[in-house]
């Protein structure tokens, strides 16, 4: 069956634009995750959603990091006033269940320039 | 705060040998632990996953080993092809408190295998 896809693969925008970031889900998967993959930082937790719920937001870098999880499927991942340490690959992975085996995508690859 | 490390960054083998990638963890209750598998421009690939109430499991090419004492997994491939050529990360998670559902990965090791 189909994996888990995001959009854009590619995104360049400049300093100080909003980027909104897509992920969908492997059908059927209740638990989706937000990761990002830097090269200083390797790869770092950002947040999870348990159906649209998500209950720990402590992994987003800043108040500008915000995300959105609707009809328990398709989730947004949006960036506000974009900064250039914000340049990294985003990387989203869905799961069954929390704690089962989760399954990423390809990624976002977003430059800021 | 707690991390996982890896004891090699790189690890360049032959065609056909074992290759054996490292893994310690500091988070004496995480219970659950995972190898992925990434090659360049790629997301993360899942390989092999291990629960902490086993201290093997074997796939196809694949096993990996858990030593919850000394807090150390390993990776090991059997006859290594090319094509597994990729950075390998270990991560792990715990079922209780606030590391509920979040992956901490390790470094990675870069496996270069030479034809």
């Amino acid at each position: 069956g189909a994996g888990v896809s995001q959009s854009p693969s590619n995104k360049v925008t400049e300093k100080g634009k909003d980027v909104e970031l897509r992920c969908d889900p492997i059908s059927g998967h209740t638990a989706l995750y937000w990761y990002r993959q830097s090269l200083g930082q390797g790869l770092e937790f950002l947040i999870y959603f348990q159906g649209n719920s998500a209950p720990d937001k402590s992994g987003l870098p800043s108040d500008r990091f915000s995300a959105e999880r609707t009809g328990g499927s398709v989730s947004t991942l949006t960036i506000q006033r974009t900064q250039q340490e914000d340049s990294a690959v985003y990387l989203c992975a869905s799961s069954y269940n929390l704690m089962e085996t989760q399954y990423f995508g390809p990624g976002t690859r977003l430059l800021v320039l | 705060g707690e991390s996982v490390g890896l004891h090699l960054p790189t690890l360049s083998v032959q065609e056909g040998d074992n290759s054996i990638i490292n893994c310690a963890y500091s988070n004496s209750a995480s219970d659950y632990f995972i190898w992925y598998k990434q090659e360049s421009g790629k997301g993360p690939q899942f390989i092999i996953d291990i629960r902490s109430n086993m201290d093997k499991r074997q796939g196809q090419r694949v096993t990996v080993l858990l030593n919850k004492t000394v807090k150390h997994l390993s990776l090991q491939i059997a006859a290594t092809q090319p094509g597994d050529s990729a950075v390998y990360f270990c991560a792990e998670t715990s079922a209780g408190g606030t590391s509920y559902g979040k992956l901490t990965f390790g470094q990675g090791t870069i496996l270069t295998v030479h034809p």
